[in-house]
């Protein structure tokens, strides 16, 4: 069975700072998917980044970045230029690559709070 | 367009009555899902169906049943609530992966659940 840990249960950063949040995983599969969620207090959950295991190049999306290390099993989220409206949580998911296991297994989250 | 629909969004019941949680896509998503978030666990999957009349159990499925009689709908049934099923419920959709398709879940707003 796949697991997820994100060891660092909060963090904060400064308005306009960069910050990591971090996630590993474990797997026997070759192929998955890759994802960080962000749930801000409103509940929802929000698709931040995804990443594809085949593809080397790091995912990106505006300020949003990832570090994918797949030998060393690593997916952590970089955060550049905090706002006000990052401060959340984030949970760090993984997918696998066939029906059976499309589900998503998530880590506990981390709560991320942006200081003024 | 909207998506995924959980209804109801709040409900409290008393130890041992019974509900139904109602999940609505509009997305022709094949595969459905249920989770369970509660503090410090991140979501974790109850059961998922990956078509219209197939489902399957999923990490704590203990207490729940389900039903995907319809294509665009997912019923999470609890017959016999416990305090211990007190939780935020998700319902989630997505495309089939597979072949190179990065399809992300998109998620319900939550159905906040209080069992007395």
């Amino acid at each position: 069975a796949q697991t997820v840990t994100q060891s660092q249960p909060e963090m904060s950063v400064q308005e306009a700072e960069t910050v990591t949040l971090s996630c590993t995983y474990d797997t026997s599969e070759s192929d998955y998917y890759l994802f960080w969620y962000k749930q801000p207090p409103s509940r929802q959950m929000i698709l931040v980044i995804r990443q594809e295991a085949y593809k080397q190049q790091n995912a990106t999306e505006n300020r949003f970045s990832v570090n994918f290390q797949k030998a060393a099993k690593s997916f952590s989220l970089k955060i550049s230029d905090s706002q006000l409206g990052d401060a959340a949580m984030y949970f760090c998911a993984y997918r696998g690559f066939t029906g059976a296991n499309s589900k998503l297994t998530f880590g506990k989250g981390i709560t991320l709070s942006v200081r003024p | 367009n909207a998506g995924v629909t959980q209804t109801p969004k709040f409900r409290v019941l008393k130890t041992g009555q019974s509900m139904t949680l109602l999940c609505a896509q509009d997305m022709n998503h094949e595969y459905m899902y249920w989770y369970r978030q509660d503090p410090g666990m991140g979501l974790r999957l109850i059961h998922y169906s990956v078509g219209e009349g197939t489902t399957a159990k999923g990490e704590v499925p203990d207490g729940y049943n389900v039903s995907r009689l319809k294509k665009q709908n997912f019923l999470l049934g609890l017959e016999s609530a416990a305090p211990s099923q007190t939780s935020v419920y998700f319902c989630a959709s997505s495309y089939p992966v597979g072949g190179g398709s990065n399809q992300p879940q998109h998620f319900g707003d939550g159905t906040r659940l209080s069992i007395l």
